[in-house]
């Protein structure tokens, strides 16, 4: 079946520094892979995606590689500020129907 | 932008009583869908609608849930009769094409609480 696992929160950093959050996934077949950013008192927006195997998707200066041959798409940023501070949710699209699946989130804070 | 909306941002409800969530979505897309987060935990596909059918529903949406475009624009969520398991914030979402590869576009949620 199809499941998203992202690594455990909270996530504490200092302003500048680098971030990663893990994620990994299972799937049948080929799906499209999103990271999903939560802020606080707002709703899921959509911070970058890859369709297939070895895109990069990156926006606001995150950035995340599909590696298939890990099962991965782990998000980074290499110099993050206090605004980022939010939940970040993996996620990956059926690729033989409508849902997406979500990991748990992953919370992060930035102090200055 | 167009974004996705959902009305109202917050209900509260007694145990046993209906409820409606209601969605607009993007005006050119296709593709609609609730999703649910119980607080702490993953955010939960619940229904798909395109074509004024479902096309997916999950174990979660039993008889006590359904969907409705009532006019061209709005898409909402009923549930029947609230049960205290049933409190959450909601999701709605849109996509204009196929879902397997196309951006969902999610609204800000209704956070639902059944006393």
């Amino acid at each position: 079946g199809n499941s998203v696992t992202q690594m455990e929160g909270p996530v504490t950093l200092s302003e500048e520094a680098f971030l990663t959050i893990n994620c990994t996934y299972t799937a049948t077949g080929y799906p499209s892979l999103f990271w999903y950013v939560q802020y606080p008192g707002e709703g899921l927006q959509l911070l970058l995606k890859a369709t297939k195997a070895d895109d990069k998707g990156s926006n606001k200066g995150f950035e995340a590689t599909y590696r298939k041959e890990t099962t991965s798409f782990h998000l980074e940023k290499g110099s993050v500020q206090v605004s980022d501070s939010a939940v970040y949710f993996c996620a990956l699209s059926d690729p033989n129907g409508n849902q997406f699946y979500f990991g748990t989130g992953t919370s992060l804070t930035v102090i200055p | 932008e167009p974004e996705v909306t959902q009305t109202p941002s917050h209900q509260v409800t007694q145990m046993g009583q209906e409820v409606i969530l209601r969605c607009v979505p993007i005006s050119n897309h296709l593709y609609f869908y609730w999703y649910r987060q119980i607080l702490g935990q993953k955010v939960e596909f619940l229904v798909s609608f395109y074509n004024n059918e479902i096309s997916e529903k999950s174990e979660i949406f039993d008889d006590q849930f359904s969907v409705e475009r009532p006019d061209g624009s709005n898409f909402t969520l009923k549930i029947r009769s609230t049960k205290l398991e049933d409190s959450a914030m909601y999701f709605c979402a849109s996509s204009e094409l196929v879902p397997s590869t196309d951006t969902q576009y999610f609204g800000p949620g209704t956070r639902l609480t059944v006393l």
